[in-house]
């Protein structure tokens, strides 16, 4: 298993609906992890933690599942402005490495 | 309170010669990074800094590649000789105490 793999999409959705990215990691022994958005031609910037079980705000909800290594990102009534990547972000397993970016899945909500 | 300020924002080249990007991290951020994006993938770490010491160069191509940050707080990135498959968006980083990671907006390379 990769590091950390995603779907890279895109997900094409419409205005409303709900949708789900999940992304998969190998380190069993990482602890935190996070969700980055990257807009089309920007840089990435943290939409959310996930620290323990899950995280919800607003909208959004991660979810960490440590038995099957997996972190998902839900998003509720997709707004048009949600189109972007979305990059799964897996800490080291010690403290000493660096954060592993995966390659990110792709958004687009459609009118 | 300003970001990560990166320059030059594009530069295009010719392969084979030198390019150097700069970026001013958030004030009173001990670490930065420089990582490279390429077209459709995630961020690869080139270089981690804690303060003026590079902590973690492992993946810096250093027959080409340099890197530096003098008094620990802006930082260059040196390609030379430039290739054609460096094209890239290159993105500093920087964050206190490796928490949450702030992004400039990148240096897009075109090597020619």
């Amino acid at each position: 298993r990769k590091e950390v793999e995603q779907d890279p999409g895109p997900f094409n959705v419409p205005e409303g609906a709900t949708v789900a990215f999940n992304c998969t990691y190998s380190n069993s022994a990482s602890q935190s992890f996070f969700w980055y958005r990257q807009d089309c031609r920007k840089e990435p910037k943290l939409l959310m933690s996930v620290y323990s079980s899950g995280n919800e705000d607003g909208r959004f909800t991660a979810q960490l599942n440590r038995a099957s290594q997996y972190i998902s990102l839900l998003i509720r009534d997709s707004k048009l402005s949600d189109s972007a990547t979305y990059l799964c972000v897996v800490p080291p397993g010690g403290s000493q490495g660096n954060l592993i970016f995966g390659k990110g899945t792709k958004l687009s909500v459609k009118p | 309170e300003a970001g990560v300020v990166q320059s030059p924002r594009y530069k295009i080249i010719e392969k084979k010669q030198p390019v150097a990007f700069w970026c001013n991290p958030i004030s009173g951020h001990n670490t930065l990074y420089w990582y490279l994006q390429n077209l459709g993938q995630g961020p690869e770490l080139l270089i981690r800094y804690e303060n003026e010491e590079a902590v973690d160069d492992s993946q810096l191509p250093k027959d080409r590649f340099s890197a530096e940050r003098l008094k620990g707080v802006d930082s260059t990135l040196k390609i030379q000789p430039a290739e054609l498959g460096d094209s890239a968006v290159y993105l500093c980083a920087s964050s206190l105490d490796r928490g949450e990671l702030f992004f400039g907006e990148g240096s897009r390379l075109t090597v020619l």
